[in-house]
Parts: C-alpha cells; sequence; structure tokens
C-alpha cells in the first residue's frame, strides 16, 4: 500500500530558529512530491520536486528530494510566527488515478515569539 | 482570480437529512477531486474525476455520491449522513498534464453530523 509519513508530528520552536521537517514515502511508480502550508484553511502550495539533490528554494523555505533513500526534508530558517500552521507533504505517482495526491499527516510547526 | 469556490463552510445536520456540498472551479481543469481531512489521519481522497461524466471512487467513498455533469462543477453529495461523516471537506482541481504542479484547493467545509 502506498504511504507518506511525515515527522516530527508536532514541534515548538522560538522565533529565529531553523527547523527540519520530514516526509518519507514509499509509493509505486514516484512521480512528484509536493510541500503544502496549511494555516486554518486550506493547503497552500509550497514546493513540487521530482529530482534527487535539487534544492527548491523560496525565501526562508527549501526543500529537496532523495529519490535513492526515499525521502524529503523542508527547511525553514529564522522562524517567524506567520510560519505556524501545518506542513503537508503529498507524492503523485501514475499509477491509476494519475493525478491523484498521497497525503501524509502533516506536522504541526508553532512558532513562539 | 483563479479560485475553486465551496459551499458552504459551515453544516451542522442531523443524521439521515440529504445533503448537497457545492464546488465550482473557473480555471478549466479537467481534473476535480474531494477530500476529507481528519486528525491523526491526514487527507483522503473520496471521490475524483478526470472529466466530465468521468468519475471514480477514491480511497474512502462509502455513503458518497458525486456527479460531473460540468467541467467547472463537481458536487459532494451525502445521501444519509452519519456521525462518523463529520469532518473537515475540501475540493480540489488541477490540470492534468506533465508539468501539473498539484491541486488547487476550495476552501474547505467543516461538516457536523449529529
Amino acid at each position: 500500500e502506498d504511504k507518506v509519513v511525515q515527522s516530527p508530528l508536532s514541534l515548538v520552536v522560538h522565533e529565529g530558529d531553523t527547523v527540519t521537517l520530514n516526509c518519507s514515502y514509499e509509493v509505486t511508480n514516484f512521480r512528484s512530491l509536493l510541500w503544502y502550508k496549511q494555516e486554518k484553511k486550506a493547503p497552500t502550495f509550497l514546493f513540487m520536486l521530482t529530482s534527487s539533490g535539487i534544492e527548491k528554494k523560496s525565501g526562508r523555505l527549501s526543500s529537496i528530494l532523495d529519490k535513492k533513500e526515499l525521502f524529503s526534508i523542508l527547511n525553514i530558517t529564522a522562524t517567524q510566527t506567520g510560519d505556524s500552521a501545518v506542513y503537508l507533504c503529498a507524492v503523485r505517482n501514475y499509477g491509476g488515478a494519475t493525478n491523484k495526491l498521497i497525503f501524509g499527516t502533516g506536522t504541526l510547526l508553532a512558532v513562539q515569539p | 482570480e483563479a479560485q475553486v469556490t465551496q459551499n458552504p463552510r459551515y453544516l451542522i445536520t442531523v443524521t439521515g437529512k440529504k445533503l448537497t456540498v457545492t464546488c465550482s472551479q473557473n480555471m478549466n481543469h479537467e481534473y476535480m477531486s474531494w477530500y476529507r481531512q481528519d486528525p491523526g489521519l491526514g487527507l483522503r481522497q473520496i471521490y475524483y474525476s478526470m472529466n466530465v461524466e468521468v468519475t471514480d471512487k477514491g480511497d474512502v467513498p462509502e455513503g458518497y455520491k458525486v456527479s460531473r455533469k460540468e467541467k467547472r462543477n463537481f458536487p459532494l453529495i451525502l445521501e444519509s449522513p452519519s456521525p462518523n461523516q463529520t469532518s473537515l471537506y475540501f475540493c480540489a482541481s488541477s490540470t492534468t498534464g506533465q508539468y501539473n504542479y498539484g491541486y488547487t484547493f476550495g476552501s474547505g467545509t467543516r461538516l457536523t453530523v449529529v
């Protein structure tokens, strides 16, 4: 069965800290891995990764994929209270419904002032 | 503005009373899907549609129905809601092309069945 596992489940840090969120997966016919940020509403897209070793970066957020070890990390540097959210990892594969995203349960990040 | 619109945002209903949650997108996306989100279980797919008149079950379809008569609309129907369908529901849409960047989500519908 395809699955996506995120760790840690939750994390509390102080403003200015750097955090690393983890996502491991076991899926057949891997196509891409996506990161989303979910505040008290719909998930919003952060990154899509398809190739190993190529870092995607947007401001203080960055992410990288390792297709050999089947995991991805999301880094947030110099955290701010506005980074507090649930971060979701999802994987898309080529089998069956080709647009289906398989989601992890998310990591709840709380950034304290 | 490109968006997915869900209604209602909040709904409290009683067991057995049929309800429909509407979803509409203005991006001409072929693919639409419904997910439910529950604590500790994450987002799980209920139904999806690859295009007009083409729908199929996701991972948790029991107790739900959908239809796709027009490309822009994909309503979720609960014929006889039960308390275990209390959840946060998201509609999502996307293109089906090679450079698909994932879903655009609606704002969510928080459903409580008592």
